[in-house]
């Protein structure tokens, strides 16, 4: 079965980074893009960007633009989302989700505090 | 950006109630609508793409529809695992929009 399984919750100093990992098991990894939306507590689904796995194209929300990579390694099927100069407001859940036009699977999220 | 508007943002029903919501986008995205579904401390679960397809394994008392730039979701008999957060999502072009959800709530 598909599953897709995220690092472990993460708390970071304003201006450092954080890098969130995601592993997939169960599909043929390279078949499939990857998205990338965050949480914001109490708040709504933001989607933050897209990488295909088989070409490496990505795709970011211009406002993260300059401070978000999103990066996989076809060796281990795992994708990864970095995001730099952390801001209190980058606290959020970040979610990996499968993404073929549609986000059928969703890793379980990634709590990122940003805290001084 | 494409905006997706949800409404209502929250409404409150009771077990066995037939529930629309609706989802409208700020210009035409064809029929490349999704449906999700959000439960407290957890990840969205997709109920229905391409604005009327049943995800496998969704209960059929969920269903999806369109008329030109408006998009619904009908649930026609809400269960109590249905009372969560529901958002729909345009995958017409990047950046991939959400609505701001809808929270139905039990009355």
């Amino acid at each position: 079965q598909v599953q897709l399984v995220q690092s472990g919750a993460e708390v970071k100093k304003p201006g450092a980074s954080v890098k969130v990992s995601c592993k997939a098991s169960g599909y043929t990894f390279s078949t499939y893009a990857f998205s990338w939306v965050r949480q914001a507590p109490g708040q709504g689904l933001e989607w933050m960007g897209w990488i295909g796995v088989y070409n490496g194209i990505t795709n970011y929300a211009q406002h993260l633009q300059g401070r978000v990579t999103m990066t996989t390694d076809t060796s281990t099927s795992t994708a990864y989302m970095e995001l730099r100069s952390l801001r209190s407001n980058d606290t959020a859940v970040y979610y990996c989700a499968r993404d073929s036009g549609k986000f059928d699977y969703w890793g379980q999220g990634t709590l990122v505090t940003v805290s001084s | 950006d494409i905006q997706m508007t949800q409404s209502p943002s929250s409404l409150s029903a009771s077990v066995g109630d037939r529930v629309t919501l609706t989802c409208r986008a700020s210009q035409s995205i064809s029929s490349y609508l999704n449906w999700y579904q959000q439960k407290p401390g957890k990840a969205p679960r997709l109920l229905i793409y391409a604005a009327s397809t049943l995800q496998s394994g969704v209960p059929s008392r969920f269903s999806g529809s369109e008329s030109g730039t408006e998009f619904t979701l009908t649930i026609s008999s809400l269960q109590p695992e249905d009372f969560a957060t529901y958002y729909c999502q345009q995958s017409y072009i990047t950046p991939r929009t959400f609505g701001q959800g809808t929270k139905v709530e039990i009355k």
